[in-house]
């Protein structure tokens, strides 16, 4: 289960800082996800890319702002977050199937 | 907009006995997909369904699509403490134009097993 690789696992920023997140797929999809889990809630699918290319972005505030360099790599940067941002950060990668293979998180606390 | 529900929220079992949780989807989907998430981990890939009433086994894990394509169902018999997570469900409906991650996920359904 290396497919999917997340950094950091862990993250605490206040509400001022800015920070990346990054994902890593070693598996040849082309496409790649990012997703916010929150307690009690589904899965909420925030953006999406194809083939380095957004195809679709979930009306996601501006405050999170995803780059795709190639199709083994996605980040999400993170700047002015609120508190109930707070969350468990998934990336997944697919083969262009509905298949989802989701990374370990990265579990972010905005204080 | 569609919505995927699953029932129950929550899934007290006995170790060995069984149990099945449902997903019920407001309108008919072109494929459903079951997913596994241990604490503290992230959702695994079980199983995808297509077929009007297909019908998948998993060891003591089944996982069943209703005829109108609009419902799911897993069963899972004798349940053991590696069973212990929660369990999602995500469809794609057969409505949307836009190929790319349509998915939507349902809230879950816990799994706890006492011995």
């Amino acid at each position: 289960e290396t497919g999917v690789t997340q950094t950091p696992r862990h993250l605490v920023m206040g509400m001022t800082n800015k920070k990346s997140l990054k994902c890593e797929q070693h598996l040849g999809h082309n496409a790649m996800y990012w997703y916010k889990q929150s307690a009690k809630k589904p899965l909420e699918l925030m953006f999406v890319y194809s083939l380095e290319e957004r195809v679709e972005n979930n009306s996601v505030p501006s405050r999170f702002s995803p780059e795709c360099p190639n199709s083994s790599h996605l980040f999400l940067h993170l700047h002015t977050l609120q508190p109930e941002d707070s969350a468990l950060y998934l990336c997944a990668s697919s083969p262009g199937t509905d298949t989802q293979y989701f990374g370990p998180g990265t579990r972010l606390t905005v204080l | 907009g569609q919505q995927v529900m699953q029932i129950p929220q929550y899934q007290h079992v006995q170790e060995g006995e069984d149990f099945t949780t449902y997903c019920n989807s407001s309108t008919t989907l072109s494929n459903i997909q079951w997913y596994k998430q241990r604490p503290g981990g992230h959702p695994v890939f079980l199983i995808q369904l297509v077929k009007s009433g297909e019908v998948k086994k998993q060891k003591r894990l089944t996982f069943q699509f209703g005829e109108a394509k609009k419902n799911s169902s897993l069963h899972i018999t004798a349940t053991q403490t590696t069973d212990v997570g929660t369990y999602f469900c995500a469809g794609r409906g057969v409505q949307t134009t836009d190929s790319w991650g349509k998915l939507q996920f349902g809230a879950g359904t816990q799994v706890v097993v006492t011995p």
